[in-house]
């Protein structure tokens, strides 16, 4: 069946260190993949999302591309800072006529940034 | 400013006890979604509504019920037939109606932690 995989947590970084959240899915035909975040205590936050091959979404610094070769959809951005420290949560959307449209997550990774 | 409105933000129940939690959009959306998470887990699907009147059973909608009588609310209701309620209850939603693809994302609210003792 459809799922998401995402590299396991907690990540530590220094401040202005590079972020790399690996993300792999499983899906038949062509999802819509996204980011979330999510800080302590709040719901989910759209970070970006990409809707076809070789699409790169991006916002706030962060960026992913959608790699249809390698079912991918890693998060990166150069330069973390310690307001990014959060929940990052990569989810693909099966179309409307399966389940609704509803989202699938990987389980979550928290990244923490040191001063 | 739209959006979706959960309440409470906490919420402490005897076992046993039935509960409802409250989730209201004025985004004009059609679809609404029930979700749970459960710490260090990702967000399980409960139940979802495309239109109002209807709903389906999503992935793990054992002991909950739903209702939807008006496009703007989704009401969720933990019974005590849920064996595990304590969690964090997220509520969204999305346009899903002609000229809505699913390239649109999910829009959440800010959720409701369930404490059952």
């Amino acid at each position: 069946g459809d799922s998401v995989t995402q590299m396991e947590g907690p990540v530590t970084l220094s401040e202005e260190a590079f972020l790399t959240i690996n993300c792999t899915y499983t899906a038949t035909g062509y999802p819509s993949l996204f980011w979330y975040v999510q800080y302590p205590g709040e719901g989910l936050q759209l970070l970006l999302k990409a809707t076809k091959a070789d699409d790169k979404g991006s916002n706030k610094g962060f960026e992913a591309t959608y790699r249809k070769e390698t079912t991918s959809f890693h998060l990166e951005k150069g330069s973390v800072q310690v307001s990014d420290s959060a929940v990052y949560f990569c989810a693909l959307r099966l179309p409307f006529y399966n389940q609704g449209g509803k989202l699938i997550f990987g389980q979550g990774t928290e990244l923490s940034v040191k001063p | 400013d739209g959006g979706i409105t959960q309440s409470p933000k906490y919420l402490f129940r005897k076992e046993g006890q039935n509960v409802t939690l409250s989730c209201e959009q004025n985004l004009n959306h059609d679809a609404m979604y029930w979700y749970r998470q459960d710490p260090g887990q990702g967000l399980r699907l409960i139940y979802y509504s495309q239109i109002v009147n209807d709903f389906q059973k999503g992935d793990i909608a054992e002991g909950y019920s739903v209702s939807r009588e008006k496009k703007e609310s989704f009401p969720l209701t933990v019974t005590s037939a849920q064996k595990n309620p304590t969690a964090f209850y997220l509520c969204a939603s999305s346009g899903s109606g002609t000229g809505v693809s699913y390239n649109s994302p999910l829009h959440f609210g800010n959720g409701t932690r369930l404490t059952v003792t």
